[in-house]
Order: structure tokens, then sequence, then C-alpha cells
């Protein structure tokens, strides 16, 4: 089945401890991204890339780490969590053309205390 | 300005109607426009993708563009209880990676 997988679902950590989400697309996508959630905020773009080793900033990146070394993985890093970075977070996928949308990750839930 | 504007809602049909949604964008030269449907708990899915003037129809959907007026919508006929959701407008202005949501339109279908 073709998907984006994120891991974990619900995360709670506390300020200061680095912590990673994984994500990762079996349709052999380029592009790449994580996306927050915040309510009265909307969807907003982390990090994408687009393809091995090519990243770019989206409009919140402060705070957060990327790495694109293999076309199906695109973790997300947060080396020092603080309690604004609570969030609904979101791993997406699409092919080249810009006419493909995202496909997204079920989200992961995280919580830092 | 936000770059991608929709209202936020609710938007409230009976089971039947026609349900009107509408974005409008800031760039001029954004390329590529998508709607998502999310519902709560749960991640966008994408609907429809549109980046020529005109209609484009998928079974009950139908994606407007206008780009002279830099106004995309999103109609749903024959509205169900299940289409109740919130529907996200989405922005690709340089072929590139970067993709801006609004902040969607909560629509409620009434049985």
């Amino acid at each position: 089945e073709a998907q984006v997988t994120q891991n974990p679902r619900y995360l709670i950590t506390v300020t200061g401890k680095k912590l990673t989400v994984t994500c990762s697309q079996n349709m052999n996508h380029e592009y790449m991204s994580w996306y927050r959630q915040d309510p009265g905020l909307g969807l907003r773009q982390i990090y994408y890339s687009m393809n091995v080793e090519v990243t770019d900033k989206g409009d919140v990146p402060e705070g957060y780490k990327v790495s694109r070394k293999e076309k199906r993985n695109f973790p997300l890093i947060l080396e020092s969590p603080s309690p604004n970075q609570t969030s609904l977070y979101f791993c997406a996928s699409r092919g080249t053309a810009s006419n493909y949308g995202y496909t997204f990750g079920s989200g992961t839930r995280l919580t830092v205390v | 300005q936000k770059e991608v504007e929709q209202n936020s809602g609710p938007l409230s049909v009976p089971e039947g109607a026609i349900a009107s949604l509408n974005c409008t964008y800031s760039d001029r030269v954004s390329q590529s426009f998508f709607w998502y449907r999310q519902y709560s708990g749960k991640s966008p899915e994408l609907i429809m993708s549109i980046y020529s003037n005109g209609d484009k129809e998928d079974g009950r959907f139908t994606a407007q563009l206008n780009k002279a007026s830099q106004y995309v919508s999103l109609l749903i006929r024959d509205s169900q209880p299940s289409d109740s959701a919130t529907y996200l407008c989405a922005v690709n202005h340089n072929q590139g990676g970067k993709l801006i949501f609004g902040q969607g339109t909560e629509l409620s279908v009434k049985p």
C-alpha cells in the first residue's frame, strides 16, 4: 500500500530533551515535507526537500532540523524542544510534477512539558 | 495579507444542496492549486488539483480557477453528511516543494 509512515503517533517529552520524529514513504517520491498544525494557525510548512541532500526552509523552520540522506526517509529533529513546539506534525511526500499534491502521513501529536 | 485566504466558516448546508467553498491567494505567479479535505483528528486528504483557468470536474466535486482574479473555488454537488469536514485550499507558487495552505473552511452538511 502506498503510504507515508510517521513515528511515533504520540509523544510527550520534556523541555530540552532532543527528539526525532521519523518519516518514511514507499512511493519513490522526490519531494518530502514537514508541516505543523495548530488551532487558529492552520498548516504551516517547516521544511521541505526536493531530493536527497537537498532541503529548504518553509515558513516556520526555527527550532527544527531535517536531513535527507535517503530518498525514502525525511526525519524531523528537535534538538532542544520547547513548549511552543507542542503541536500536531505531519510529514508529506509527492512526485516531481508541480500539479501533484502532497500525500500526508497520519500525524504525530507532540507535547513538550 | 495572508498568502492564502479562506472563510473559516462554519458553512452549513442541507443534505443534497451545493456547497461552495472559496479561496483567494496573493502571489500572482502561483502555478498549482489544491483542495484537501480533513476530518477531525485525521490527516489532510487530497481531493482536487487544478492548474489551468476554468473548471475541472471529478464526480461530485468541481474546482474552478480564475488566475486573473487570483481566486479558486470548490463546489460540492449533492452534499452528503459524510462531506462534513474542514476543506483546505493550498497553493504552490514556484513549482517547487513549497505548498502554502489556507486556514480551512469548516463545512457542515445537515441531514
